[in-house]
């Protein structure tokens, strides 16, 4: 059975960082582009970065230069490292498996709160 | 905003029929990339409704559909039930943002 379990999540102040971290279970990380997908407090789903299976990278514009994807293949787990926080990037942090059939497995997310 | 554009809200009393649309452009959904659709529960994570357009994960029921035409994609819930009642969004690619997923605003479905 496929599972994603984030954690890492808190509250922290602006300027801060935060590493979260997404644990893998039922299929093999490294195999598969995984994604990290944010959703501020009433608002949509934004898309924020990607890792894909050998190894390349993309950052949504907002979050580029400040936030960092990476992946522990022992540990089959992705993270997000977050620096320099801001309000605004205070949301639920979802991280979902991507593939052909779009973002088929999400975990629960991990919430984030940035205070200023 | 968006680069995929729905509908805020829609709604429908119980057995009705419903669609939502998702409009793109010809860097996204008119490029030929795939829609997806997900359904988000209240206070849940997003959940794969529709992947590929038109197909359904197993367990998502027959009254759900998914539909693709030139620049803009569609869902169709049919047979209106009160549990259906959440947030639905598109999602696909832009080949002007490469490695990028790109998300409709999300509609929130009412169920009168």
């Amino acid at each position: 059975e496929v599972q994603l379990v984030e954690s890492g999540g808190g509250l922290i102040q602006s300027g801060g960082s935060l590493r979260l971290s997404c644990a893998a279970s039922g299929f093999t990380v490294s195999r598969d582009y995984m994604s990290w997908v944010r959703q501020a407090p009433g608002k949509g789903l934004e898309w924020v970065s990607v890792i894909y299976s050998g190894g390349t990278t993309y950052y949504a514009d907002s979050v580029k230069g400040r936030f960092t994807i990476s992946r522990d293949t022992s540990k089959n787990t992705v993270f997000l490292q977050m620096n320099r926080l801001r309000a605004v990037d205070t949301a639920v942090y979802y991280c979902a498996r991507d593939g052909d059939r779009g973002l088929d497995y999400w975990g629960q997310g991990t919430l984030v709160t940035v205070s200023s | 905003q968006s680069v995929l554009t729905q509908p805020p809200s829609v709604s429908g009393a119980p057995g009705q029929r419903v669609t939502i649309s998702c409009t793109g452009s010809s860097s996204n959904i008119g490029a030929g990339y795939d829609v997806h659709w997900y359904q988000q529960l209240p206070r849940a994570a997003p959940k794969l409704l529709i992947y590929g357009n038109d197909n359904r994960p197993s367990g998502v029921p027959d009254r759900f559909s998914g539909s693709k035409s030139g620049t803009s994609a569609s869902l169709a819930i049919t047979g209106l039930q009160a549990e259906d009642e959440a947030d639905y969004y598109c999602q696909s690619y832009d080949s002007s943002l490469i490695g990028h997923v790109v998300f409709g605003g999300g509609t929130k479905l009412t169920v009168l």
